[in-house]
């Protein structure tokens, strides 16, 4: 099975809340990742763990918390987010170093609304 | 960092047609996968493709990496291949570098009935 899963499927939020993205993936992989994608343009990546440590983050403002719990696991946790943060959130996984194979597998994503 | 360019940037097809896609990339890379954005915004695997060809029903792919190009092809199109295309890469790098995919601006495909 090559399934990523994220809930919700859809967040509208205010600027002062607080809320978590979430990801899971039952193939074994030991790499994962956030993209960010802005209507019209190609995905852009954000944060990637691996073996559940942070491994590239592309200079993303700290209003935007990754945190990975276990292998199959990533949380993307949002605080005072401005409107242009709105967009659809894409999770990934794929093999981990010495796993082999690098081919990602993204999730359905998540469209956020920030008001 | 990689430079991904993708041509065309629209394409209206019969149905019927047969199409050619085109991604060019500017640097030796051990990753380039094709991907299907549908409507609603899922990314689905087409191909993982550094090199050489592979073909999946209607669809076939071949990536020359000595001379860093791939091509998408799409025979007898559908309306339902209609969507934006992708090709993505990640560059031969040891370390992180290995895991960034960096994508093209796409390709948007609209195959008319």
């Amino acid at each position: 099975d090559t399934e990523v899963t994220q809930t919700p499927k859809h967040l509208v939020m205010g600027m002062t809340n607080k809320k978590s993205l979430k990801c899971e993936q039952h193939m074994g992989h030991r790499a994962m990742y956030w993209y960010k994608q802005k209507a019209k343009k190609p995905p852009e990546l954000m944060f990637v763990y691996s073996y559940e440590k942070l491994s590239i983050n592309e200079s993303v403002p700290s209003r935007f918390s990754p945190e990975c719990p276990n292998s199959s696991l990533l949380n993307l946790h949002l605080h005072a987010l401005q409107p242009e943060d709105s967009a659809l959130y894409l999770c990934a996984s794929s093999q981990g170093p010495g796993q082999g194979g690098h081919e990602q597998y993204f999730g359905p994503g998540t469209r956020l609304t920030v008001t | 960092g990689i430079q991904v360019e993708q041509s065309p940037p629209d394409l209206i097809l019969q149905e019927g047609a047969n199409s050619t896609l085109r991604c060019n990339f500017s640097d030796s890379v051990n990753n380039l996968q094709w991907f299907h954005q549908n409507p609603w915004g899922q990314l689905i695997n087409l191909f993982y493709i550094p090199s050489g060809t592979k073909q999946n029903g209607r669809l076939s792919a071949t990536t020359v990496a000595t001379e860093r190009y791939s091509l998408l092809y799409i025979s007898s199109s559908q309306t339902t291949d209609s969507g934006v295309y992708f090709c993505a890469v990640a560059l031969r790098r040891s370390g992180g570098s290995n895991y960034k995919l960096t994508f093209g601006k796409g390709t948007l495909l609209t195959v008319n009935p």
